[in-house]
């Protein structure tokens, strides 16, 4: 079955310094990688997919399929990035768990001022 | 443009009992997911629809069971509440076809057995 690893449930960086928030996932095929942010006092929400190649916010992924690993940077923390983070994973199309997405655990970014 | 709203906010129910839990869908969405989020964990997939039918399923027992009615709102139904049910559950809803995993989420219910 597949599996999404996010190592660290906690992660502090100071305004202005990187940003590395680690996934990692466990599955053979190609799966379809998204990282979910959940603001405080706010709603679960799609921030980025691998597959749009885009930025947002600032953040971007990439994809490593020899590392199976989708590791969320951004070259420049803000204090409004403070946030819990989830890595999630969607299997192609095709099976019955089409769209189901399996999440990580999490990790709560705090940017210090 | 409405989100998608989930009601009750809180519930307290005694070990046993049954529960339904109801969501109402993003405007122009045609799926739902339900989601239970165990505390200090990541959500983990219940069960989605899709044309009132379930289309897809995750490791949960018999006693979870949904609805989706033809607005696109939906129930999901647990019987014989244990103490493990208690979590915040979680509703998304996305339009089938218009991209893998993109889902605009609910604030969800949290679920209280005792």
């Amino acid at each position: 079955a597949q599996r999404v690893t996010q190592p660290e449930k906690l992660l502090s960086v100071f305004k202005g310094a990187p940003v590395e928030l680690k996934c990692n996932y466990s599955y053979s095929g190609s799966p379809e990688l998204f990282w979910y942010v959940q603001y405080s006092r706010q709603r679960l929400q799609l921030l980025l997919r691998h597959i749009s190649r885009e930025s947002i916010k600032g953040f971007t992924a990439d994809l490593n399929k020899g590392e199976t690993s989708f590791h969320l940077k951004k070259p420049f923390a803000q204090e409004e990035d403070s946030a819990m983070y989830y890595c999630a994973l969607s299997l192609p199309a095709g099976g019955t768990s089409y769209g189901k997405l399996t999440f990580g655990q999490g990790t709560i970014l705090t940017v210090h001022p | 443009e409405t989100g998608v709203t989930q009601s009750p906010t809180h519930l307290i129910k005694t070990r046993g009992q049954q529960v339904t839990l109801r969501c109402s869908s993003q405007s122009g969405h045609n799926t739902v997911s339900w989601y239970q989020q165990a505390l200090g964990q990541g959500p983990q997939f219940i069960f989605q629809y899709y044309r009132e039918e379930e289309n897809g399923r995750g490791n949960f027992p018999p006693r979870f069971s949904g609805l989706q009615f033809p607005n696109y709102s939906s129930e999901l139904n647990v019987n014989a509440l244990e103490l493990d049910d208690s979590a915040l559950y979680l509703c998304a809803s996305s339009l089938y076809g218009g991209g893998v995993g993109v889902y605009t989420f609910g604030s969800g219910t949290r679920l209280t057995v005792v």
